[in-house]
């Protein structure tokens, strides 16, 4: 299988609900990215955490990283209808984490109002 | 907040015409790329630019493509005789020249090949 692979591959709940998305990947890791895509836009980035960081958090966003499984995990609380996006994660496996990303098939989210 | 910005927002083309994209990337970042994304499928990276060279390139972006920064705001990516399977929307990024810095994406170019 290919770098970046994100779990589930759809993903609807109910607004408020908390919504998880996993993301495996293959190869060691400087850091790793989590992107937003509304349908037809651009990637928005949320967050970046590098590869000696375990968890971080933005707002509502709360992202781990464990690399001895080459997992991450987001977590969006208290989901709102505004969330309904695909999420990405990409890593980066350069020296100086400012290379290429290289980008999983994201989960497509759907909060239902 | 500063945003990178691409131009046109959707490109039709003949097969076999050139075409060139456009972007702006953000004014004090140093490193540019360009990505694609097939309809359906992963975004895939295609060449980043650093200090008016190209630092990496995926196999995808072989002699049909080339990018070049001809002034000191502007990023294209040139494709060649473009070919039906040249059709995906084209995302430019940008990034600071600091480690571990996040990409920041444009909103993209939808190029369809007819």
């Amino acid at each position: 299988s290919q770098q970046g692979e994100e779990d589930p591959q759809a993903l609807s709940i109910q607004e408020g609900e908390n919504a998880t998305m996993n993301c495996s990947y293959k190869t060691s890791i400087n850091n790793l990215q989590w992107y937003r895509q509304n349908s037809g836009r651009g990637l928005v980035h949320l967050i970046l955490i590098r590869s000696n960081e375990r968890e971080k958090h933005s707002g509502r966003l709360r992202v781990t990283l464990d690399t001895s499984k080459k997992s991450s995990s987001l977590l969006i609380t208290a989901s709102r209808a505004a969330d309904t996006a695909s999420y990405f994660c990409a890593t980066d496996r350069s020296n100086f984490g400012n290379e290429k990303l290289t980008f999983g098939t994201g989960t497509r989210l759907t909060i239902i109002p | 907040e500063p945003e990178v910005t691409q131009t046109p927002s959707h490109q039709v083309t003949q097969m076999g015409q050139e075409v060139i994209l456009r972007c702006v990337p953000i004014s004090n970042h140093l490193y540019f790329y360009w990505y694609r994304q097939i309809l359906g499928q992963k975004v895939e990276f295609l060449v980043s630019f650093y200090n008016n060279e190209i630092s990496e390139k995926s196999e995808i972006f072989d002699d049909q493509f080339s990018v070049e920064r001809p002034d000191g705001s502007n990023f294209t990516l040139k494709i060649r005789s473009t070919k039906l399977e040249d059709s995906a929307m084209y995302f430019c990024a940008s990034g600071q020249d600091r480690r571990n810095q996040p990409q920041h994406f444009g909103d993209g170019t939808r190029l369809s090949i007819l």
